[in-house]
C-alpha cells in the first residue's frame, strides 16, 4: 500500500520553462490537496479537489493550475515557472469529512526555478 | 479565519530530557480540531497527535501528549524522555474548512528542535 505518491521527487527548472507535478493516492480518497513550502514557513494550501474532475482554489493559487480527470490522481502545473516558485510542494489526501482524521501527505518535491 | 502561532523558532534540549513546543491558536469556530507534525531533515510529514476541541481529555500517543488549555487557546506538545531521533522541525496545525466538506490545515511556522547527546 503506497499512500501519496509525489513525482518527481526533485526537478529544476529555468525561468518560464513548464511543468506538471504528479500526485497519485491508492486509498479511494476524495479529496487531495497541494500545498507549498518556503524555507522557514508551514504549509500553505495552493488547490484542492474534493472528487473526480473537480479543483478548487486555495491560500496561493496564482501562478498554477490543477486538473483531477482520475479519482486517484492530483495534477500541479506550472505554465511558466518563476524564482518566486521555488518551494516543496506537498501532496495530501483525505476522506470525507464524516470520517476526517487527518491527512495522509506524500514525500514532497522539491522544486528550484532559475 | 484560522492562525497558528509558535513562537518558538529553535528549541535545544538534553537526550532524556522531556521538552515542550508551545502553539496556541485562534479560531471562531467553536468546533476544531489541532494537529501536531513532524518534518525530520528527510523532508517528509509525519503526523504525531490529534485533539479535537469537544475531547474531554488530552491526547496521548507514546511519548507525545498534547497540553491542551482551551481556554487559553494552547496546545502545546509534550515530548517526554527526549531522544536524538526526535531532532526535526515540528509543526502545529489547526483545521479548518473548505467548501463541499474539504479540510484545509492551517499551520504555523515551526519550530527547529535539537536533541543534544
Amino acid at each position: 500500500n503506497a499512500g501519496v505518491t509525489q513525482t518527481p521527487k526533485f526537478r529544476v527548472l529555468k525561468t518560464g520553462q513548464s511543468m506538471t507535478l504528479l500526485c497519485a493516492q491508492d486509498m479511494n480518497h476524495e479529496y487531495m490537496y497541494w500545498y507549498r513550502q518556503d524555507p522557514g514557513m508551514g504549509l500553505r494550501l495552493i488547490h484542492y479537489s474534493v472528487g473526480e474532475g473537480t479543483t478548487a482554489k486555495g491560500e496561493v493559487p496564482d501562478g498554477y493550475n490543477v486538473s483531477r480527470l482520475k479519482k486517484q490522481n492530483f495534477l500541479l502545473g506550472l505554465e511558466s515557472a518563476a524564482p518566486s516558485q521555488t518551494s516543496v510542494y506537498f501532496c495530501a489526501s483525505s476522506y470525507s469529512v464524516r470520517a476526517w482524521d487527518g491527512y495522509t501527505f506524500g514525500s514532497g518535491t522539491r522544486l528550484t526555478v532559475v | 479565519a484560522q492562525k497558528i502561532t509558535q513562537t518558538q523558532p529553535g528549541m535545544f534540549v538534553q537526550e532524556k530530557e522531556a521538552v515542550t513546543l508551545d502553539c496556541t491558536y485562534d479560531t471562531s469556530d467553536p468546533s476544531y480540531g489541532l494537529f501536531w507534525y513532524k518534518q525530520p531533515s528527510s523532508g517528509e510529514m509525519i503526523f504525531l497527535i490529534y485533539q479535537g476541541s469537544y475531547d474531554q481529555q488530552n491526547a496521548t500517543e507514546g511519548r507525545y501528549s498534547l497540553n491542551f488549555q482551551k481556554a487559553r487557546k494552547s496546545a502545546n506538545l509534550v515530548i517526554s524522555a527526549s531522544q536524538l531521533g526526535d531532532s526535526a522541525m515540528y509543526f502545529c496545525a489547526m483545521r479548518g474548512a473548505l467548501s463541499q466538506g474539504a479540510q484545509k490545515l492551517v499551520f504555523g511556522q515551526g519550530t527547529r528542535l535539537t536533541i543534544n547527546p
